[in-house]
C-alpha cells in the first residue's frame, strides 16, 4: 500500500533553517511527483510547491520563493523540503503528498515550530 | 491566484441528516476541483477528484458535483465518523484550497 512517511518533529529558532523528509513506498517513486503543504496552527491548507520525482523540476509558491528547496532522492525514494529563514509565521505542519492529479496519498505531517 | 470560497463555515447536523457542502471558485476551474476530508491531529483524506469522482475506498454517501465555478459536496446520510472540516482544492490553475466547511454534530 502506499505510504509516506515523514520525519520528526522540529523546533527552531528564528533565522535558523529547517529540513523535512518523507520517505515513500508502495508505488515507483519517479513515476509521480511530490507536493507539499502546511497547515499552520487552527488554520487552513497552504500549497507550498511541487517536484517531479523523475526529472526533479519543481514549482514553488511565490511567497516562498528564494526560502524553500525541494529536492529527491530517488536512490531511496525520498524527497525532501528545506525551508530557510524560518520566521515565527512558519510555525505549521508540513505534509508531503503524492501528485497525482490530484493529491491522493499525504504523509502523517511534520510540525515545525519556531521559537525564540 | 484563484480563490475558493466554502459555504457554510459551519455545519450543524445530526446523524443520519443530509449534508450540503459549497464551494465557489473566483474564475473558471473547469471540472479540476477536489473535496477532502480532514479530521483532528490527522492528515487530509481524498474523497473526490475531478469534481465528481470519488476516491478509491470512499463510500458511496459521498458524491461531487459542478463545474465552471460552481461545486458541491453531498454526504447523503452522515455517518458518526463525517463529523470533519471538508476542503475544496482546484488545481487548475496554482493550486489553492478553499478555508473549509466544519460538519459537527447538532
Amino acid at each position: 500500500q502506499v505510504q509516506l512517511v515523514q520525519s520528526g518533529a522540529e523546533v527552531k529558532k528564528p533565522g535558523a533553517s529547517v529540513k523535512v523528509s518523507c520517505k515513500a513506498s508502495g508505488y515507483t517513486f519517479t513515476s509521480y511527483g511530490i507536493s507539499w503543504v502546511r497547515q499552520a496552527p487552527g488554520q487552513g491548507l497552504e500549497w507550498m510547491g511541487w517536484i517531479s520525482a523523475y526529472n526533479g523540476n519543481t514549482n514553488y509558491a511565490q511567497k516562498l520563493q528564494g526560502r524553500v528547496t525541494m529536492t529527491t532522492d530517488t536512490s531511496t525514494s525520498t524527497a525532501y523540503m528545506e525551508l530557510r529563514s524560518l520566521r515565527s509565521d512558519d510555525t505549521a505542519v508540513y505534509y508531503c503528498a503524492r501528485e497525482g492529479s490530484p493529491v491522493d496519498y499525504w504523509g502523517q505531517g511534520t510540525l515545525v515550530t519556531v521559537s525564540s | 491566484e484563484i480563490v475558493l470560497t466554502q459555504s457554510p463555515a459551519t455545519l450543524s447536523l445530526s446523524p443520519g441528516e443530509r449534508a450540503t457542502l459549497s464551494c465557489r471558485a473566483s474564475q473558471s476551474v473547469s471540472s479540476y476541483l477536489a473535496w477532502y476530508q480532514q479530521k483532528p491531529g490527522q492528515a487530509p483524506r481524498l474523497l473526490i477528484y475531478d469534481a465528481s469522482n470519488r476516491a478509491t475506498g470512499i463510500p458511496a454517501r459521498f458524491s461531487g458535483s459542478g463545474s465552471g465555478t460552481d461545486f458541491t459536496l453531498t454526504i447523503s446520510s452522515l455517518e458518526p465518523e463525517d463529523f470533519a472540516v471538508y476542503y475544496c482544492q482546484q488545481r487548475s490553475n496554482w493550486p489553492t484550497f478553499g478555508p473549509g466547511t466544519k460538519v459537527d454534530i447538532k
